[in-house]
């Protein structure tokens, strides 16, 4: 059974830091692209960041462009969301979310986890 | 850059039909779309992919009541007989060049 469990949402100051982990099983997590998406309370979903297989192509939105970080570590199964200079925008439930093909890049996600919570205020 | 268009919300009743619609940007017509469910309080789960040529490709365990076609720019998603835990936010997404792209999303009322 593919399982994604995201971690290290919480409360933080605009201008702060935050990284976000989603640990991965059931699947060969090297094999896939991975996925960050968010959704902010109320709203639809966006897009946040792909990395492809072997952590090399690495896409972001325009929002968080300079300021998230995606990385992963295929040795833990584990996907990372570092993010940098939060503001209010930023405050939304984060998924991390499988791919369906093994690629280079991220087309659509077939597996997602239940999110985790990041909260930007002061 | 490709832009997706739902109908913010759609109501139907148990145990009918409805079909849900996805309108691909001009120019982009021949994209593949996937759609995916959103239950209150839940992470998405994806339902399947559909080609322009509205063949397609279902996730894992997704029930037969869910089938997808296309037309044109557009990509649909049907539901057959309507049941109460298909309530629940529906969006469609597509890619390209390694950028995830999602519609507005769907607010089905059964």
């Amino acid at each position: 059974e593919v399982l994604l469990v995201e971690s290290g949402g919480t409360l933080v100051q605009p201008g702060g830091s935050l990284r976000l982990s989603c640990s991965a099983s059931g699947f060969t997590f090297n094999d896939y692209a991975m996925s960050w998406v968010r959704q902010a309370p109320g709203k639809g979903l966006q897009w946040v960041s792909g990395i492809g297989v072997g952590g090399q192509n690495k896409h972001y939105a325009d929002s968080v462009k300079g300021r998230f970080t995606v990385s992963r570590d295929d040795s833990k199964n584990t996907l990372f969301l570092q993010m940098n200079t939060l503001a209010a925008e930023d405050t939304a439930l984060y998924f991390c979310a499988k791919d369906v093909a093994q690629r280079s890049v991220t087309t659509v996600p077939d597996y997602w986890g239940q999110g985790t919570l990041v909260i930007v205020s002061s | 850059q490709v832009v997706l268009t739902q109908s913010p919300s759609a109501s139907a009743s148990l145990g009918a039909s409805v079909k849900l619609t996805c309108t691909l940007s001009s120019g982009h017509s021949s994209y593949v779309v996937a759609w995916h469910q959103q239950q209150p309080e839940k992470g998405p789960r994806y339902l399947m992919k559909i080609n322009s040529d509205g063949s397609h490709t279902k996730g894992d365990g997704i029930s037969d009541r869910f089938t997808g076609s296309s037309s044109g720019a557009e990509r649909y998603l049907t539901i057959s007989s309507l049941q109460s835990e298909d309530e629940a936010d529906y969006y469609c997404q597509t890619w390209g060049s390694g950028i995830l792209v999602f519609g507005g999303g769907t607010k089905l009322t059964v």
